[in-house]
């Protein structure tokens, strides 16, 4: 069965402390994701790799950045964590290809993070 | 660029009863579209997806959606709705080979009535 996991389910960080969300999917899909979820707002895309040390900044990448060492693996990082930076993380992949514009994203199950 | 609209932001109907969640988009070709779900406190799931062809979807959980292009809309229907599918629903628009330009609506959240 396809799995994306996200290592941290619930995080409590101080403003200004250096926040790291791990991701690993076991589908060998090139594509990965970060999103950010917001009432309201539904997802918004924070990052996208599409292979390894690729990336591709998303709508709302100031903040945050990322590293992709290995294919399995996506790290979401916020360098120094904000109060407005509070709210639900998902990290997600999918195939790549042709038509990668209409693959299935799998999500993992998310990570709460609340910034004090 | 794309975009995508879900006017409802919650809906409450009675178990048993029919269901219907609204989406439109916008984009100026065939678009991919997708309906997802998102139980409490869990990532999202595929419900359902078009690309071309027959324009009535047929997904998981008995849920179906048809594609109108004239009214650029992708309503997602249930004809009688179970207490387990109180959820969040996700519509999302994509373009042909571009994975990071997939566009997801607001949502709306259901709930269900006994």
């Amino acid at each position: 069965d396809v799995k994306v996991t996200q290592s941290s389910r619930y995080l409590v960080k101080r403003t200004g402390e250096k926040v790291f969300l791990e991701c690993v999917q076991d589908m060998d899909h090139e594509n990965m994701f970060w999103y950010r979820q917001d009432p309201g707002l539904g997802l918004r895309l924070i990052y996208f790799s599409y292979d390894v040390k690729m990336k591709e900044k998303g709508d709302i990448p100031e903040g945050y950045s990322v590293s992709r060492e290995k294919k399995e693996r996506f790290s979401l990082i916020l360098e120094s964590a904000s109060t407005n930076q509070t709210s639900m993380y998902l990290c997600a992949s999918s195939i790549s290809g042709t038509h990668s514009g209409g693959n299935t994203i799998y999500f993992g199950e998310g990570s709460w993070l609340t910034v004090v | 660029a794309q975009s995508v609209t879900q006017p409802d932001i919650h809906i409450t109907v009675s178990e048993g009863a029919s269901l219907e969640l609204r989406c439109n988009y916008s984009y100026g070709a065939t678009p991919y579209l997708f309906w997802y779900v998102q139980s409490p406190g869990q990532g999202l799931q595929l419900l359902l997806k078009y690309f071309s062809g027959d324009t009535l979807v047929q997904g998981i959980k008995g849920f179906e959606a048809e594609f109108k292009r004239s009214q650029s809309s992708f309503n997602l229907r249930k004809p009688s709705v179970h207490w387990s599918d109180a959820a969040e629903y996700f519509c999302a628009v994509g373009r042909y080979s571009s994975a990071s330009k997939i566009i997801f609506g607001s949502g709306t959240r259901l709930s269900i009535r006994p």
